[in-house]
């Protein structure tokens, strides 16, 4: 198993430009969640999804859209790009089932915009 | 939110025993308390994971007190590669299983 992969790892964008990161998990995950994480602090929760055809907010959506339509792909979309999105995103999955739930994270794909 | 508290930096001699407390007294009866490690800029780890009793595994051991609104992490004989930064997550399974990372604690292990 891969667990989870993120394209790309990196990518330098200009403002405005729109892009999209990808995210795969071969786990066979009900949950999935971007976060992003800025120099020197914690992770926060963007968008995250409980399965197929179901996405909520998390802390910090604005600026971003997702979309679910298989259980093993959830794409983060970056619409009009802002310097204030450079971070550091990383995807993560969980089985979503009862009881206890361990999150597994993709190596994160860091986003710079000029 | 789920909100945890920890200290935001400590130090361990290396071959001594690290021990990391959080704070999570929103914790609810059913939820468990989670513990993921950071290693520079990659991805977080998870760790461990307890409900109510004291659990061990290959890389650490939990405690829980008896009121659920604290535990601490023990890493029983820290090695230079446990320098991180340590996050102690209480999700809210009621709001969908979201995960809220807090700034953790940056364990540095000293030669």
């Amino acid at each position: 198993n891969a667990g989870v992969t993120q394209t790309p790892k990196f990518r330098i964008l200009k403002i405005g430009q729109s892009m999209t990161l990808q995210c795969a998990q071969d786990m066979n995950h009900n949950y999935m969640y971007w976060y992003r994480q800025d120099p020197g602090m914690g992770l926060k929760l963007i968008y995250y999804s409980v399965g197929a055809g179901i996405t909520d907010k998390g802390e910090v959506p604005n600026g971003y859209n997702v979309s679910r339509s298989t259980t093993e792909d959830f794409p983060l979309r970056l619409e009009l790009a802002a310097p204030s999105q450079t971070s550091v995103y990383f995807c993560a999955s969980s089985g979503g089932r009862t009881g206890a739930n361990v999150l597994t994270f993709g190596a994160g794909s860091r986003l710079t915009v000029l | 939110d789920a909100k945890t508290t920890q200290p935001p930096s400590m130090d361990c001699a290396e071959g001594r025993a690290a021990n990391l407390p959080c704070n999570h007294s929103t914790i609810s009866g059913n939820e468990y308390v989670y513990w993921y490690r950071q290693i520079h800029s990659q991805g977080p780890q998870y760790i461990i994971h307890g409900l109510k009793n004291n659990e061990t595994n290959e890389m650490a051991s939990l405690i829980i007190t008896e009121d659920r609104k604290s535990s601490t992490l023990i890493l029983p004989h820290a090695t230079l590669r446990d320098t991180a930064v340590y996050y102690c997550i209480d999700p809210k399974l009621n709001t969908g299983n979201q995960f809220y990372f807090g700034t953790g604690t940056s364990l540095t292990v000293i030669p």
